[in-house]
């Protein structure tokens, strides 16, 4: 069936180098996608998001990147921190329409900032 | 600003024994109304989705239910647990239109069945 998948469950970076965290899906149809960060006992939080017409978004120190060609979404963190310690999900529209229908996730990668 | 509120953080309940979580959103209307579970160590799944008050679609065939007894306020309930349905459960909402489908989290009850 459909999926969001991760290429790497965890990632281990030093403090205060950049992240890369990457995504593949498998919707063709899916138009919005979304990164969330999620401590450990707690909600995903949004991050930042990307609509199907573009292939770069940036945020503060996050930038995401969309490669609808082969279906890959990138999350880049720059100069990560201690508090960028947490599980991503990526995260597309399930394709029905509408948007009601909530998001598709992956599994997450857990990214560990190494000190 | 927009706020969820979801109760209890966490549950120890025995196999058997009823269960009801809360969640209830402030500051909007009409949202969409979203419950997911996620495994230790795994990614959400969808459980239930609400559009309005009396509506839910259910994604998952199993032996919980939710229900929409008022506009913001979505209710997640089985008769009967089972193992299996230790899990996090989070509630989420969405704002209407296909514009709006970020979804926004509460803080998630960790549910242990015993």
């Amino acid at each position: 069936g459909e999926s969001v998948g991760l290429h790497l469950p965890t990632l281990s970076v030093q403090e205060g180098d950049n992240s890369i965290i990457n995504c593949a899906y498998s919707n063709s149809a899916s138009d919005y996608f979304i990164w969330y960060k999620q401590e450990s006992g707690k909600g995903p939080q949004f991050i930042i998001d990307i609509r199907s017409n573009m292939d770069k978004r940036q945020g503060q120190r996050v930038t995401v990147l969309l490669n609808k060609t082969v279906k890959h979404l990138s999350l880049q963190i720059a100069a990560t921190q201690p508090g960028d310690s947490a599980v991503y999900f990526c995260a597309e529209t399930r394709g029905r329409g509408g948007g009601a229908d909530g998001l598709t996730f992956g599994k997450g990668t857990h990214l560990i900032i190494q000190p | 600003s927009q706020t969820i509120h979801q109760w209890p953080a966490t549950l120890v309940q025995p196999v058997g024994s009823p269960l009801s979580l809360e969640c209830t959103v402030e500051g909007t209307s009409n949202p969409n109304l979203y419950w997911y579970r996620q495994a230790a160590g795994r990614g959400l799944q969808l459980l239930f989705y609400s559009v309005g008050i009396g509506q839910i679609s259910s994604e998952v065939p199993q032996n919980l239910s939710a229900s929409r007894p008022q506009d913001r306020q979505f209710i997640l309930s089985s008769k009967k647990l089972l193992l299996s349905d230790s899990g996090f459960y989070l509630c989420a909402w969405s704002g209407l239109g296909s514009l709006n489908e970020k979804l926004f989290f509460g803080s998630g009850t960790q549910l242990s069945v015993l």
